[in-house]
């Protein structure tokens, strides 16, 4: 049964640089089938969806943070990370790691993480 | 770039049948994938490619698609029902993924 798990500091200064992971077990992050990415949810919000990455390293950004954010993945290590620069208070959310499934037509999140509350606060 | 629009609140009676709208600019060209959100909770999913349920979904959860609107409809609703849903297509245009702005489900 393949799980994820975020982890990284859950307290970030303004103007610094938040840095998750997001841990893959019970399976291979190199597998086809997937694609590995980060969402996060303001408290109170709505989900927003921030970057995406396929296992050779192909990646997808949200237009409204491609300017702030970097996603990698990490083959040998089974993980995939965010970087998400120059952050504010309104970057404080939970964020969540996803694996996403399906095709061209369409694709959905058929297993996320449990979530990660980062807070940016001096 | 492309937008979901999902109803903020949506009541509904024990025992009666919910529909949570999802509209967008032809949307029923798009695949769309419903989730529910309990609070303090990661989203599930509960239905992907407009209708198909993942395995432990109730058969009380259904979708369909057509025109501008996408709808999530729950049948025989139960207190455990209550949570927030969120629609989510990929812009294949802009290789994107969007989500709806969520739907509160309240059971009266």
């Amino acid at each position: 049964q393949m799980q994820l798990q975020e982890s990284g500091p859950r307290l970030v200064k303004p103007s610094e640089t938040l840095s998750l992971t997001c841990t893959v077990s019970g399976g291979s992050i190199s597998s086809s089938r997937y694609f590995w990415d980060f969402i996060r949810q303001p408290p109170g919000k709505g989900l927003e969806w921030i970057a995406s990455v396929y296992y050779i390293g192909k990646t997808y950004y949200s237009p409204s943070l491609q300017s702030r954010v970097t996603i990698a993945v990490d083959t040998s290590k089974n993980d995939f990370s965010l970087k998400l620069r120059s952050v504010t208070a309104a970057d404080t959310a939970v964020y969540y790691c996803g694996r996403r499934e399906g095709d061209y037509n369409g694709s959905w999140y058929s297993l996320w993480g449990q979530g990660t509350l980062v807070t940016v606060a001096s | 770039s492309y937008v979901l629009t999902q109803p903020p609140s949506v009541p509904v009676a024990p025992g009666k049948t919910a529909r949570i709208t999802c509209g967008g600019d032809n949307i029923g060209s798009k695949s769309v994938h419903w989730y529910q959100q309990r609070p303090g909770q990661a989203p599930v999913l509960v239905i992907y490619f407009d209708r198909d349920r993942p395995a432990g979904i109730p058969e009380r959860f259904s979708g369909s698609n057509s025109g501008s609107t996408a709808t999530l409809t729950i049948s025989r609703v139960e207190a455990g029902d209550e949570a927030d849903y969120y629609c989510q297509v990929w812009d294949s245009t802009g290789d994107h993924v969007v989500f709806g702005g969520g739907t509160k489900l309240t059971v009266l």
